[in-house]
């Protein structure tokens, strides 16, 4: 079943501890993003990757960082979470270029006291 | 920086009346425009898109329509059904693959 998976799907961490939420995609896709989804804010990006090895800043990259080692996985690292990092992230993938139909993951609600 | 504007941001209807909900946006190279629906709790699913070099496309009771010149493009649902009821995005591409997305339409279609 052609899917993205993201895990954890809930976390709870305090200020400081540093946590990653990984991002897992079956469908050889090369573009892969993250969002976060915040009320009246609708979805802001953070990151994307047009590839392995290439990533890029979206519109609300600060306090996050991710990697593409390989073509499956995207990682969301947050080195020291902050209570403004509390969310909902969704992980999205899609073929080349963005320019097609992206793929959501369940979400990974986050919670940072 | 690169804007999508959405609206209404909340719109209530009787089932079986149409639905429109409306984006704007700030970049003339964006040639890409999707639209999702998100239930309750769910991910975020797409339900139709259009690319710059068509003005309209239809699928069964959903239609995008495009008018680049004003920057702007519509989602219209006909013959609406209590299923319809969701929040609404709409998205565009800036810079080639950042996407930026409106803050969402609440469709609420009433029996």
């Amino acid at each position: 079943e052609a899917q993205v998976t993201q895990n954890p799907r809930y976390l709870i961490t305090v200020t400081g501890k540093k946590l990653t939420v990984t991002c897992s995609q079956n469908m050889n896709h090369e573009y892969m993003s993250w969002y976060r989804q915040d009320p009246g804010l609708g979805l802001r990006q953070i990151y994307y990757s047009m590839n392995v090895e290439v990533t890029d800043k979206g519109d609300v990259p600060e306090g996050y960082k991710v990697s593409r080692k390989e073509k499956r996985n995207f990682p969301l690292i947050l080195e020291s979470p902050s209570p403004n990092q509390t969310s909902l992230y969704f992980c999205a993938s899609s073929s080349p270029g963005g320019r097609d139909e992206q793929f959501f993951g369940p979400g990974t609600r986050l919670t940072v006291l | 920086g690169e804007n999508v504007e959405q609206h209404p941001s909340t719109l209530s209807v009787q089932e079986g009346d149409s639905a429109v909900i409306k984006c704007t946006y700030s970049d003339s190279a964006s040639n890409y425009f999707p639209w999702y629906k998100q239930e309750l709790g769910k991910r975020p699913q797409l339900i139709i898109d259009i690319r710059s070099n068509v003005g309209e496309k239809k699928d069964q009771r959903i239609a995008v329509t495009l008018n680049k010149t004003a920057k702007h493009f519509s989602l219209h649902i006909t013959e609406t059904q209590p299923e319809d009821s969701a929040v609404y995005f709409c998205a565009a591409p800036f810079y080639g693959q950042n996407f930026v997305f409106g803050p969402g339409t609440r469709l609420s279609v009433l029996p």
